[in-house]
């Protein structure tokens, strides 16, 4: 069972740089979510999807961009990263639609910016 | 002021203590609750639901009261397994039903 699949794992990347973060999910969820890590921070919402064709911003999206491609996927941008962006990265998904559901995760990408 | 406040330990305990944990949210139109596990290095995984009459899985116990707007997480004869962050978890419909999560509360399980 994939569940959510996150790409890359790892990335380094220098100031300045773009990358995008790719996320998929194989369990027919509505909603999918990308958060942010750092430590004594906790988890932070990036940005939200609560359906196909729906993006909204969280907590902390400036920085950031995200496409919901289809249903199954949704994808984080860094257009020029920076310093502050360095942290550990999970997309989620869960289905139902009055979130009372279990969210997954995905495994995390861990970016370094330097 | 962050919408999930917990306490964020460490807390240290021999095998087979009581322990429990605590968290406040800030949002009166939270609907839904949930305990979280967090793993050193990996991605966070639902622990368990807490409904409204309290519920209890094996050794874990948790309770809401929505007055005081409050949630509880009761762990009943510690393993060494329960080594772990507890992430105490809150949504809303506000933001799509996003999971806004506390900070933690890590728990360190010793022989």
């Amino acid at each position: 069972n994939a569940g959510v699949t996150q790409t890359p794992k790892f990335q380094v990347l220098k100031t300045g740089q773009s990358m995008t973060l790719q996320c998929a999910q194989d369990m027919n969820h509505n909603s999918m979510y990308w958060y942010r890590q750092d430590p004594g921070m906790g988890l932070r919402l990036i940005y939200y999807s609560a359906s196909e064709g729906t993006t909204d911003k969280g907590e902390v999206p400036n920085g950031y961009n995200v496409s919901r491609l289809n249903k199954r996927e949704f994808s984080l941008r860094l257009e020029s990263a920076a310093p502050s962006q360095t942290s550990v990265y999970f997309c989620a998904s869960r289905g139902g639609q009055d979130g009372g559901t279990e969210a997954f995760f995905g495994q995390g990408t861990r970016l370094t910016v330097v | 002021r962050k919408e999930v406040e917990q306490d964020p330990g460490p807390f240290n305990v021999p095998e087979g203590a009581t322990v429990a944990f605590n968290c406040t949210y800030s949002n009166s139109a939270s609907q839904s609750f949930f305990w979280y596990r967090q793993d050193c290095r990996k991605e966070p995984k639902l622990l368990m639901s807490v409904y409204s009459s309290g519920n209890e899985d094996g050794r874990f116990t948790a309770q809401l009261n929505r007055a005081s707007q409050y949630i509880s997480l009761l762990i009943r004869d510690s393993k060494l397994s329960d080594s772990a962050t507890y992430l105490c978890v809150v949504n809303s419909a506000n933001s799509g039903y996003a999971l806004n999560f506390g900070k933690g509360t890590s728990l360190l399980v010793t022989p």
